[in-house]
């Protein structure tokens, strides 16, 4: 079992939509929640992070973290084609931990 | 502020040969990580560094090995490069150990033919 599993997708959705990206993690010790975006041939960037269960919103992105279910999402609202990129999940065990990897494609 | 620098941005090698790369760290920071993403695949953890030492290894061989230096800058060296080591080789660094704010490099593009 991978530590951290996202859908590789590609996820379509149109311009203005939600899109929501989803995260799985084996390690319940996992202390701390991470989205990076990642740009086609560029570095990863971070974008948002989570401590505690419940909610945190950030202008159009809101991360969401249910540790009993060890389970860590992401929406963004009103999705731009600029937001087309691959976004990674990643979990903090001593050391930071990727998943794969969704790649997220918004249409005009 | 100086952000983390990565050389060089491109290398061919072959089969069995050995590489270097290097890292500049972001100014302030004495943590850095090294990861292994190969195409369409999220970053591996290959290991990371703090005050010159190692601290935490990921899944990969003895042949990968590193280095800090005094001013945080840092080397991955791979030995004996096999195809499978062909890919993009990210350095970040952070303020702490085990952080989960890291701030990337552009990467070392590796291509073992």
């Amino acid at each position: 079992q991978k530590e951290v599993e996202q859908n590789s997708g590609p996820l379509s959705v149109p311009e203005g939509a939600i899109a929501s990206l989803n995260c799985t993690y084996s390690d319940r010790g996992s202390q701390s929640f991470f989205w990076y975006r990642q740009y086609s041939g560029k570095s990863p960037e971070l974008i948002m992070f989570i401590y505690s269960n419940g909610d945190k919103e950030d202008g159009r992105f809101t991360a969401q973290l249910n540790k009993a279910s060890q389970y860590v999402s992401l929406l963004i609202r009103d999705s731009q084609p600029s937001d087309s990129a691959t976004y990674l999940c990643a979990v903090t065990t001593g050391k930071l931990i990727f998943g794969q990897g969704t790649t997220l494609q918004v249409k005009p | 502020e100086t952000g983390v620098t990565q050389s060089p941005t491109h290398l061919i090698k072959t089969r069995g040969q050995q590489v270097t790369l290097r890292c500049s760290s972001q100014s302030g920071h004495n943590t850095v990580s090294w990861y292994q993403q190969a195409l369409g695949q999220g970053p591996q953890f290959i290991f990371q560094y703090y005050r010159e030492e190692e601290n935490g290894r990921g899944n990969f061989p003895p042949r990968f090995s590193g280095l800090q230096f005094p001013n945080y800058s840092s080397e991955l060296n791979v030995n004996a490069l096999e195809l499978d080591d062909s890919a993009l080789y990210l350095c970040a660094s952070s303020l702490a150990i085990g952080a989960g704010e890291l701030f990337f490099g552009e990467g070392s593009r590796l291509t073992v033919l």
